[in-house]
């Protein structure tokens, strides 16, 4: 079976500070591969998107980028944070066209 | 208009009653549409798939009428682990699957 797998569950940092958030999907091939944020109380926004290896999309301008280096890994990162970078951020996998995603358990940042 | 529309509520509702959520979608070449409910701090987690005029999985069920662009989710017989945030939400296509999430409509269930 599948899985998905994401971490670290939640991570402090420093204004200005690096981030790096990975994700890894297990059982499966070539997923598609995304990167949402939620803010508190608000919904889920789509940061950026990957249909194979090297290949990423992104939704929104920001201070953040994506990476897929391995077909079933997708990292997450910034040189530098920013305050409003504080949310919920989830990885999520699908097969393909007309499919639900798997979402992994998330990361809460705090960026103090 | 938004992409995707929910009452946020919250639905406040004993155990063992009967409710229904409404969704309204701007897309209208939106084919796949999904229920995702999320807890608490915790990620979203699907709960129905809809692909046709509607699906009914034990006490869900879910109707969608395209010509409107409307779906709606009824819970028959709530239970208190019912208590969440009901998830709305229409996929558009193209090579990436993109699905579409609002807010949500959350819905607490008391003794």
């Amino acid at each position: 079976s599948q899985t998905i797998h994401q971490w670290p569950a939640t991570l402090v940092q420093p204004v200005g500070s690096p981030l790096s958030l990975e994700c890894t999907v297990e059982g499966t091939s070539n997923p598609n591969l995304y990167w949402y944020r939620q803010a508190a109380g608000r919904g889920l926004q789509l940061l950026f998107y990957s249909v194979g290896i090297g290949q990423i999309s992104s939704e929104v301008p920001q201070n953040l980028s994506a990476s897929r280096p391995q077909d079933r890994q997708f990292i997450l990162s910034s040189k530098k944070l920013l305050l409003s970078d504080s949310g919920f951020y989830l990885c999520a996998w699908s097969p393909g066209q007309q499919s639900g995603y798997t979402f992994g358990s998330g990361t809460r940042l705090t960026v103090v | 208009r938004k992409e995707v529309e929910q009452d946020p509520g919250p639905f406040n509702v004993p155990e063992g009653a009967t409710v229904a959520f409404n969704c309204t979608y701007s897309n209208s070449a939106s084919q796949s549409f999904f229920w995702y409910r999320q807890d608490c701090r915790k990620e979203p987690k699907l709960l129905m798939s809809v692909y046709s005029s509607g699906n009914e999985d034990g006490r869900f069920t879910a109707q969608l009428n395209r010509a409107s662009q409307y779906i709606s989710l009824l819970i028959r017989d709530s239970k208190l682990s019912d208590s969440a945030t009901y998830l709305c939400v229409p996929a558009t296509h193209g090579g990436y699957n993109k699905l579409i999430f609002g807010a949500g409509t959350r819905l607490a269930v008391h003794p």
